[in-house]
């Protein structure tokens, strides 16, 4: 069966330190991955998705960047963290040529810029 | 307009009470339709999938999508403490992007 995995689970961080969120995805291969923002009351906002190795699309100009160096994992990026960076970010896969349009979740990473 | 508009809530119920969640959209595009259940502070689980109109039932859980009026429900029987959470609901068109409502915070009390 797939996994996925997210860490680190809560991250603090101050202003203007690098960032670095990795997502990893077992049981599948060539998975479509995206990574989302959750703010309260506001639903999931769309960054990053990629549909294979080095193939990064953005949805929203933004202090993050994402890249994918393996088939499985999907890393996001800051060089330096602003305050607004705060919140819950949600890695998510899809199977490729699947059903479409199911993305499966991972547990989430809070992050808190102070 | 939000592409998708979803009532935040919070709903507080008696335990056994039906559950009654739904969303409204826009873009007449959209033919997947996914219900995700969020508990606090952890990722959403994919709860039920819906192509194109008509009902799916799960057990205790009832999806309706009627695509003619751009409205989507989530029945939950018999509803119990373990169902609180928040429900979120997602649709799509063709294409990779999923249009997220903003989720509804559901408590059922014992």
């Amino acid at each position: 069966s797939q996994t996925i995995h997210q860490w680190p689970a809560t991250l603090v961080q101050p202003v203007g330190s690098p960032l670095s969120l990795e997502c990893t995805v077992e049981g599948t291969s060539n998975p479509n991955l995206y990574w989302y923002r959750q703010a309260a009351g506001r639903g999931l906002q769309l960054l990053f998705y990629s549909v294979g190795i080095g193939q990064i699309s953005s949805e929203v100009p933004q202090n993050l960047s994402a890249s994918r160096p393996q088939d499985r994992q999907f890393i996001l990026s800051s060089k330096k963290l602003l305050l607004s960076d705060s919140g819950f970010y949600l890695c998510a896969w899809e199977a490729s040529g699947g059903a479409k349009n199911i993305q499966y979740f991972g547990a989430g990473t809070r992050l808190s810029v102070l | 307009q939000k592409e998708v508009e979803q009532d935040p809530g919070p709903l507080s119920v008696p335990e056994g009470a039906i559950v009654s969640l739904n969303c409204t959209y826009s873009n007449s595009a959209f033919q997947y339709f996914m219900w995700y259940r969020q508990y606090s502070r952890k990722g959403p689980e994919l709860l039920m999938y819906t192509y194109s109109s008509g009902n799916k039932e799960d057990g205790r859980f009832t999806a309706q999508v009627d695509k003619s009026s751009k409205y989507i429900s989530l029945f939950i029987r018999d509803s119990q403490p373990s169902d609180s959470a928040t429900y979120l609901c997602a649709m799509s068109a063709s294409d990779y992007k999923l249009s997220f409502g903003a989720g509804t915070t559901v408590t059922v009390r014992a």
